[in-house]
């Protein structure tokens, strides 16, 4: 059974750095294919790819987003952090990590986390 | 302004069939066969419905289906049930620059 779950602060100041974690179980990070990404979704808008790590070490990222995130994974602790540097208003929004293979992208999903950027 | 161009909403009867499209480019949906497409209901996270187009997880109900025809795929759903309402969103692979991409999403109302 796979499950992952979100967590970090719910609120944070603009131009500070956002540091969510991803702790997941019933898959390894080391298997070959398998990944976890980040999706945030703006509170009723739509959905948004924001970052992808393999089991490789491969990392991907939204071109649009690129210079502010980083995305790291430590297969000991089944967890996988990603760092969005510079937060601003229209980042809040619901973060989801969620796992992923090449052909069946996101097909389990954390519970999601809200975080609000406001001074 | 999101990547994969959705119908902002349709409607459908208890029983009806009701298809959401899903445009992209010759660079996204075009490209690959790798569209897939999540449901999510108010308030929690989406939950995947179709892959590789076409493809049913384990447990989605074959009232569901996928298609694509050049740079639009295509969900389909049979026999409306009022559970189904909820929004839609589509993806897409990009390609190893771009990578994954959604659409904007449809609101289903089921009458």
């Amino acid at each position: 059974q796979i499950t992952l779950k979100e967590s970090g602060p719910t609120l944070v100041k603009p131009t500070q750095t956002l540091t969510l974690t991803c702790t997941f179980s019933g898959f390894s990070l080391s298997t070959s294919g398998v990944g976890v990404g980040w999706i945030r979704q703006p509170p009723g808008k739509a959905l948004e790819w924001l970052a992808l790590i393999y089991w490789n070490d491969d990392k991907r990222y939204s071109p649009s987003l690129k210079s502010r995130l980083t995305i790291t994974k430590d297969t000991s602790k089944n967890q996988v952090v990603l760092t969005m540097t510079n937060m601003d208003p229209v980042d809040t929004a619901t973060y989801y990590c969620a796992h992923n293979t090449p052909k069946r992208p996101f097909d389990y999903w954390g519970q999601g986390t809200l975080v609000t950027v406001s001074s | 302004q999101s990547a994969l161009t959705q119908p902002a909403s349709v409607s459908g009867s208890p029983g009806q069939s009701i298809t959401i499209s899903c445009t992209g480019t010759s660079s996204d949906v075009g490209s690959y066969n790798l569209v897939s497409w999540y449901q999510q209901h108010p308030g929690k996270a989406p939950k995947l419905m179709i892959y590789e187009v076409s493809k049913r997880p384990s447990g989605v109900s074959n009232r569901f289906s996928g298609s694509k025809s050049g740079n639009t795929a295509s969900l389909t759903i049979s026999g409306l049930q009022a559970e189904d309402e909820a929004d839609y969103y589509c993806c897409s692979y990009a390609g190893s620059s771009t990578n994954w991409v959604f659409g904007g999403g449809t609101k289903l109302t089921v009458l």
